[in-house]
């Protein structure tokens, strides 16, 4: 079954405590991309990658990285989390480019306290 | 950048007929999308229009006017499965390719 999958689906922490959040997709996709989704602000670009070792900024990156060592997999990472980082987040992968149709993973709930 | 407007909530009974507008303003116009998202889960492609006009799927239809920064999606015999956030979202080729989203509308079918 062709899906992008994200673990933890739900994760509670604290500032400043390192987390890795994992997307992987089985649909051979070259773009993948992280959004976080905020009541009333609708979803919100983090990061994108073109391909193996591309990645670029969206609009709002700050306090996240990501990599992107193998095609089927694209990490978020948040280094030192902050409250202002509590958000649900989803991983995406699109075929032809990163502003194609999107398969999204089924989100991740994240509590920084 | 894009500004993408569309009503918060609507409610509707079930049988009958929604239209859910977004109005967009971009820079260079590439494409729109509506998406659907039920609560809790991950939004999900319905359409895509590039074209002015109508484009129909069975129960679905979305409307474009480039010219009026302006599209619809038309839920027509509503069912209570229909209840869930519809999504917006425009690519816009002005400068870098971006696909900026709204911020949804709610729609509840109620018996």
């Amino acid at each position: 079954e062709a899906q992008v999958t994200q673990n933890p689906r739900y994760l509670i922490t604290v500032t400043g405590k390192k987390l890795t959040v994992t997307c992987s997709q089985n649909m051979n996709h070259e773009y993948m991309s992280w959004y976080r989704q905020d009541p009333g602000l609708g979803l919100r670009q983090i990061y994108y990658s073109m391909n193996v070792e591309v990645t670029d900024k969206g609009d709002v990156p700050e306090g996240y990285k990501v990599s992107r060592k193998e095609k089927r997999n694209f990490p978020l990472i948040l280094e030192s989390p902050s409250p202002n980082q509590t958000s649900l987040y989803f991983c995406a992968s699109s075929l032809q480019s990163f502003t194609d149709t999107q398969y999204f993973g089924p989100g991740t709930r994240l509590t920084v306290l | 950048g894009q500004n993408i407007d569309q009503p918060t909530e609507m409610t509707a009974t079930e049988g009958a007929i929604v239209q859910i507008n977004c109005t967009y303003q971009t820079s260079g116009f590439n494409g729109l999308f509506w998406y659907q998202q039920h609560a809790g889960e991950a939004p999900t492609f319905l359409s895509y229009n590039v074209l002015d006009g109508l484009e129909e799927k069975g129960r679905f239809s979305s409307f474009l006017s480039r010219s009026k920064g302006y599209s619809y999606l038309l839920l027509k015999e509503l069912q209570m499965k229909d209840s869930a956030s519809y999504l917006c979202a425009v690519r816009d080729r002005g400068g870098d390719y971006k696909l900026s989203f709204g911020a949804g509308t709610t729609v509840t079918v109620r018996a």
